[in-house]
């Protein structure tokens, strides 16, 4: 496809399983980002890889979320023992290029993860 | 706290009319200042996108305005239309982490026939 793709669409855990949730970029695209969003407010960075090197996990919350882009194209963001403030969706974002100065950042649709 | 700020938080406006949506930011220095569109269960899609030397930018009938001495913006929409109704996001970025977006909370529009 042409798009950010990610999946599953929905995705319903129970209290402390783990989750694994995939981002297919743009092909080429360099630059991908994982972002948090709760609800009624704006995303939040969770994480950067340029190609395969992640160059900055500082939005990560917790060292029960990891992600990994191991071939520089599919990323996977993997939370361990979810809690329920882990409810939230989660957004990836491609850019082109790596360090993507005023260049737009591509948006998937997301996963909508719930924790019950 | 949050390093952008929007207002309002949400507004209805009648189809063909315009409206303005405000943006205060306190990121300093910034590196650049962007307006992003995001429907109902979708992901948020790229608007405009500012530099600080940059005063306005248009998309169409999308009209963003920067001041950077003032730390904000303004995001216009002329002559609105049903598909418009949408959330619409300020996102501005600091100059030493220019690929770490801040993200406002939005401003929900509802444009009703």
């Amino acid at each position: 496809g042409a798009g950010v793709s990610q999946s599953p669409r929905y995705k319903v855990a129970k209290r402390g399983q783990d989750v694994a949730l995939r981002c297919d970029p743009i092909s080429g695209h360099v630059s991908l980002f994982w972002y948090q969003q709760a609800l009624g407010q704006g995303p939040e960075f969770l994480t950067y890889f340029q190609n395969e090197a992640q160059l900055d996990k500082s939005g990560l919350p917790s060292d029960r979320f990891f992600a990994e882009r191991p071939e520089g194209s599919v990323s996977t963001l993997k939370i361990q023992r979810t809690q329920q403030e882990d409810s939230a969706v989660y957004l990836c974002a491609s850019s082109l290029v790596g360090r993507p100065i005023n260049q737009p950042q591509h948006f998937g649709d997301g996963t909508r993860l719930s924790i019950l | 706290k949050n390093q952008v700020e929007q207002s309002p938080q949400s507004l209805i406006i009648l189809e063909g009319k315009n409206c303005t949506l405000q943006c205060n930011y306190t990121v300093s220095p910034f590196s650049n200042l962007r307006w992003y569109k995001q429907d109902t269960g979708r992901g948020p899609v790229s608007l405009t996108i500012m530099t600080f030397s940059e005063n306005t930018k248009s998309n169409g009938r999308y009209t963003a305005t920067l001041d950077a001495d003032t730390k904000q913006s303004s995001l216009h929409i002329t002559a609105s239309q049903l598909s418009d109704s949408a959330s619409y996001i300020c996102v501005v970025s600091l100059r030493s982490n220019d690929y770490k977006l801040s993200f406002g909370a939005g401003t929900t529009v509802t444009v009703r026939a």
